[in-house]
């Protein structure tokens, strides 16, 4: 049982540069999270999805757009990097009934030069 | 806007002490309260919490919430060097389907 896993794990880009991180999860969670997590804070939530074909944003949704075309996968593109993203990425899923807790990927390391 | 603050934002204990982390909180249609630990990667779930004075217990963790009060508490008890990480506090709002964090309790746990 894979849960969610996000790929790339690291990656440096250059500032303007884009990508794309991607979430996939096989539990069939209807709800899907991008967050950060800079030194020294906590999660902040960039967008989330509440099922296939919707999304949302959250606190800190400028530079990211995100996609969720298929229910297992929830993209977070960045077009044009700055160094201010340079930060840790994490994914999480959880079902669509309130009374559970996310599940976590590993997280994907990303630094703006 | 929802806010979630924890306190202390750090801490240094030794092993075999009790520990008592903080977290308080405002949220518009407070669904439950959670904890997660945090190690060197992802965060994991510990407890969700979502009726007050009902202590959730898993060996030697314990949480219990005050929807009164507006916080709730993670109790480490007989700490050792593997409770070393940060805990994170989250409220879930259930209208909008999101979790809001707080910044942590880094934890220490020397030998």
């Amino acid at each position: 049982n894979a849960g969610v896993t996000q790929t790339p794990k690291f990656r440096v880009l250059k500032t303007g540069q884009s990508m794309t991180l991607l979430c996939a999860q096989d539990m069939n969670h209807e709800y899907m999270y991008w967050y950060r997590q800079d030194p020294g804070m906590g999660l902040r939530l960039i967008h989330y999805s509440v099922g296939e074909g919707t999304t949302a944003k959250g606190e800190v949704p400028d530079g990211y757009n995100v996609s969720r075309l298929k229910k297992q996968n929830f993209l977070l593109g960045l077009e044009s990097a700055a160094p201010s993203q340079t930060s840790v990425y994490f994914c999480a899923s959880r079902p669509g009934q309130s009374n559970y807790g996310y599940t976590f990927g590993s997280g994907t390391r990303l630094t703006v030069v | 806007e929802d806010k979630v603050v924890q306190s202390p934002l750090s801490l240094v204990v030794h092993e075999g002490d009790t520990v008592t982390l903080n977290c308080s909180y405002e949220v518009t249609n407070f669904r439950s309260l959670l904890w997660y630990k945090q190690e060197k990667k992802a965060p994991t779930f510990l407890f969700m919490l979502t009726s007050s004075g009902i202590e959730k217990k898993s060996g030697r963790l314990s949480s219990i919430l005050d929807k009164k009060e507006l916080f709730s508490i993670l109790n480490i008890t007989a700490t050792q060097t593997g409770d070393s990480a940060v805990y994170l506090c989250a409220v879930h709002n259930t209208n909008a389907g999101k979790s809001t964090f707080g910044d942590g309790t880094t934890l220490t746990v020397k030998p």
